[in-house]
This record gives structure tokens, sequence and C-alpha cells, in this order.
């Protein structure tokens, strides 16, 4: 079953626009990954914030992370066409470190 | 961070037949993992394939329907087996970056099976 799951499922909007997605997961986590994934194609990832970080930056990225909530967000900033694709977070669970993926946040930037 | 090289990147296979999917990686790494990503649907853990020993699959999947082989620290086969239709799906392969992931992981590019 699922950990993590994405909100919205599907994301629409104008480039230049900042898009933000939500992960919420079930139980106590070491870490939580967002990834891309372009067109059915591998997934590349994206940041990883530990259990003990609130928020992490990483170029037009920044992802927060609230375990009181077991949820995390992922914002992009000045969207662009090229940021279209599928975005999954990932959390490790019981004791396992090997991720768990949600179902994922299409995001679909109009040029 | 380690590269990866899965091929085929896609096939079109008919229905009892099989499929051997290859991972080359750029470098040995201990842990070496398959996916199953189902049209729309989140990725699956398959199984866990560690050089040297038997994979660890995950509940839901078996040996005899997904062989994996291991050879060696930079390389790893997945055969789907007698395929049928509920069998199309994307398959990934994937390696942790750091110690048990600390970096995240790193994937192939995907094989796209269609089974007809």
């Amino acid at each position: 079953s699922q950990q993590g799951e994405e909100d919205p499922q599907a994301l629409s909007i104008q480039e230049g626009e900042n898009a933000t997605m939500n992960c919420s997961y079930k139980t106590s986590i070491n870490n939580l990954q967002w990834y891309r994934q372009n067109s059915g194609r591998g997934l590349v990832h994206l940041i990883l914030i530990r259990s003990n970080e609130r928020e992490k930056h990483s170029g037009r990225l920044r992802v927060t992370l609230d375990t009181s909530k077991k949820s995390s967000s992922l914002l992009i900033t000045a969207s662009r066409a090229a940021d279209t694709a599928s975005y999954f977070c990932a959390t490790d669970k019981g004791g396992s470190y090997i991720p768990t993926f949600g179902r994922g946040t299409s995001l679909i930037v109009h040029p | 961070s380690a590269v990866i090289s899965q091929k085929p990147s896609r096939d079109i296979c008919q229905r009892g037949t099989s499929l051997t999917i290859q991972c080359q990686v750029d470098s040995q790494v201990t842990m070496m993992f398959w996916y199953r990503q189902q049209p729309g649907q989140s990725l699956t853990l398959i199984a866990t394939a560690n050089q040297g020993s038997e994979a660890t699959y995950e509940s839901g999947f078996v040996i005899d329907k997904f062989p994996i082989s291991r050879p060696n620290l930079t390389f790893s086969t997945l055969t789907v087996s007698n395929m049928s239709p509920e069998d199309s799906s994307i398959y990934l392969c994937s390696v942790e970056g750091g110690d048990r992931g600390s970096y995240g992981y790193t994937f192939g590019s995907g094989t796209r099976l269609t089974v007809v």
C-alpha cells in the first residue's frame, strides 16, 4: 500500500506561475524524497529532506516537511514548460530504508 | 551519482512469451531494486537484488514469474515470464545513492512493455 499520497492528482498552470504539490504519509519516516518523471521514463531524484529538517531548497525547488502533520510540500517557483512532468514523493517506512512511492501529481505547465 | 543503462527501452510482446530487461550500472553497487509501474499508477517494488544471493521478493511477486539475476556488482536482469496483458507496465531498475539511499536513488530510463 502507498505510504505517501500526493495532492492534487493533476495540476495545470501557466508558465511563470508557482506550482505547489503536497504529500501526506502515514507512519514515521527517516526521510522523504521527491522525484520527477517525464513521460513514463525513469525517475529523476530532485531532493531529499530528513526527518529532522523542516525546509530545503534546490534552485527553483523548495521542500517543506512537517512531521507533526505527516506532510510535505514541493514548491516549484517560476515554472517553465520543461517542468511538465509527474512528481512523486517517496518515504521509507516501517524500518525499511527502501522508498515507497505515492501515486504522483501530474503537472502541466502551459507556455 | 551512478548512471544506469537500461534496455530495452520499450517492447511489444506476444502473450505467453518472456522478456528479459537488463540494467548496467557504471559503478559497483551492493543492492539493485526492480520496480513496476502500471499505467497511471505509482511505482511498486518487485524485488531487491543482492550480488551472490537470491533476490528478495515483495508480497505479490514470485521468482517463477519475475526471475532476477545479479551476476556481479554492476549488472542485473529481470525477466517477465509467461506474459499476459496484465504485465503491460513500465519496469524500472534503481540503485541507492549513498548509504541506505541517504542521497536518494538513481533510476534507469525504464522499459515500457506492452503485451498483446
